[in-house]
C-alpha cells in the first residue's frame, strides 16, 4: 500500500550546522514529492518541491534529494538557524491521486 | 496577498452539535483541499474539491460529515452530530491548477468536543 514515513521522529542539531531530514516512501507511482514546515499552531509552510525525473533541486539554504531506486527523498538545510525549529513534513503525489499523502513527521531542534 | 484564510481558528462544540468550518482559498486558486490532523501525526487526505464540484471524497467519513465549495463564497467542511473523536486540527489548502502543484495551507481550525 502506499505510504510515507520518516526514519527519524526527532533530529537536534547545532546551531550554524547542516541539518538533514530523511523521508522514505513506498509507492513506487509517487511522482511529485514536497516538503513542508510546520511551526506550533500553524499551517504547513511549503518549503520545495521536486519531480520524478529531478534528483536534485536547490533553494535557498535548502536542497532536495531523490532517490527513486530506494525510494528515498531527503532535504538539507544549511547553516540551521534557531527559526528552522518546526516539524518537517515530506508529502507525496502519485499521477492522477488527486490528494498529498503526508509522512508523520520530524521535529528539529536548535541548540544553541 | 492574502493567504488561505481558515475561521473560526478555534471552535469548540458538545457532542451532538454540528461544525461548521470556513476556508477561504487564495486569490486566483480554484483547488480546495481538507486534511484532518490528530496531535503529534502528519495530516490527511480527507476531501478534494473544485468550484461546485467534489472530486474526491475518499478520505472523508461517509456519514456526518460533508464538504462544498460553492461557486461564490467559501469552502465549507461540515460535520454534524460531533463525537469526541472529531476533536483535531483540520487544514484547508488550495493550489492554482490541481495536484502536481504546491499546496498552500491556511492556519487550521482547533475543534474541540466537550
Amino acid at each position: 500500500g502506499e505510504s510515507v514515513g520518516l526514519h527519524l521522529p526527532t533530529l537536534s542539531v547545532q546551531e550554524g550546522d547542516n541539518s538533514i531530514i530523511n523521508c522514505a516512501y513506498s509507492n513506487s507511482a509517487s511522482d511529485y514529492f514536497i516538503w513542508y514546515k510546520q511551526e506550533s499552531g500553524k499551517g504547513p509552510q511549503f518549503i520545495i518541491d521536486i519531480r520524478s525525473n529531478m534528483d536534485k533541486r536547490q533553494g535557498q539554504r535548502v536542497t532536495v534529494l531523490l532517490n527513486k531506486t530506494v525510494k528515498h527523498l531527503s532535504l538539507q538545510i544549511a547553516a540551521t538557524q534557531p527559526g528552522d525549529s518546526a516539524v518537517y513534513f515530506c508529502a507525496e503525489n502519485s499521477q492522477g491521486a488527486q490528494k498529498l499523502v503526508f509522512g508523520q513527521g520530524t521535529r528539529l531542534t536548535i541548540n544553541p | 496577498n492574502a493567504g488561505v484564510m481558515q475561521n473560526p481558528r478555534h471552535l469548540v462544540r458538545r457532542r451532538g452539535q454540528e461544525a461548521r468550518l470556513r476556508c477561504s482559498p487564495m486569490k486566483g486558486h480554484s483547488h480546495v483541499y481538507w486534511y484532518r490532523q490528530l496531535p503529534e501525526e502528519g495530516l490527511k487526505f480527507m476531501v478534494y474539491l473544485q468550484k461546485e464540484n467534489i472530486i474526491d471524497e475518499s478520505g472523508m467519513p461517509k456519514e456526518r460529515f460533508s464538504a462544498e465549495f460553492p461557486k461564490e463564497g467559501p469552502s465549507i467542511l461540515r460535520i454534524q452530530q460531533v463525537v469526541r473523536g472529531d476533536s483535531a486540527a483540520y487544514f484547508c489548502a488550495s493550489s492554482p491548477r490541481g495536484i502536481s502543484q504546491p499546496q498552500h495551507f491556511g492556519d487550521g481550525t482547533r475543534l474541540s468536543i466537550l
